[in-house]
């Protein structure tokens, strides 16, 4: 059983290019969720989702987009990257929205430069 | 969403116990609490949550007052492993939101 698996685990970008990141979870969670957490700050969120096909933003979406066509996968989508995106993002994922813990990926550590 | 208060930071001695409050003055009736910790370098994992009354499991125990306003983690007997940020984070029924607050980093001191 892996969990939550994220690709990249580091990457390197230049200012104005795009990339996604990956994450995919194998078990069967309704809900996902993409953080970033800036160095020595808690885990802001970016976007979620509830389902399938069902998406909305958290706290910190600008310059973010994601995309949710089947249960196991919830790539987010950078276009454009700036400096100020330099952070750790993290994946998450859970059953239920008040009951269960929620699973969380190692992260990727991205630096724009 | 519910807001939290966490001290930002706090020291124990290794094999002492650890108390680690949470206010969280604004929570609903309905809404649990739920504690994470973040060690150096990874991604956040779950320690403990409960509703109303106090729950045990193998890594901690989760003290929640009576009006509900407030809580405490505790850890038994803090190890040098038990060092990271502890979240708290109440999930608010019929929202799928789930914030993180700033937490507490846990130092253990040998």
């Amino acid at each position: 059983n892996a969990g939550v698996t994220q690709t990249p685990k580091f990457r390197i970008l230049k200012i104005g290019q795009s990339m996604t990141l990956q994450c995919a979870q194998d078990m069967n969670h309704n809900y996902m969720y993409w953080y970033r957490q800036d160095p020595g700050m808690g885990l802001k969120l970016i976007y979620y989702s509830v389902g399938a096909g069902i998406t909305d933003k958290g706290e910190v979406p600008n310059g973010y987009n994601v995309s949710r066509s089947t249960t196991e996968d919830f790539p987010l989508r950078l276009e454009l990257a700036a400096p100020s995106q330099t952070s750790v993002y993290f994946c998450a994922s859970r059953q239920q929205p008040s009951l269960d813990e929620a699973f969380f990926g190692q992260g990727t550590r991205l630096t724009v430069v | 969403d519910a807001k939290t208060t966490q001290p930002n930071s706090m020291e124990s001695n290794e094999e002492e116990p650890v108390h680690l409050p949470c206010n969280h003055s604004t929570i609903s009736g309905t809404d649990y609490i739920h504690w994470y910790r973040q060690l150096p370098s990874q991604g956040p994992e779950y320690v403990i949550h409960g509703l109303t009354s106090n729950v045990n499991n193998r890594m901690a125990s989760l003290a929640i007052a009576e009006d509900r306003k407030s809580s405490t983690l505790i850890l038994h007997r803090a190890t040098l492993r038990d060092a990271a940020v502890y979240y708290c984070i109440p999930t608010t029924s019929g929202t799928y939101k789930y914030i993180f607050g700033t937490g507490t980093r846990l130092k253990v001191l040998a």
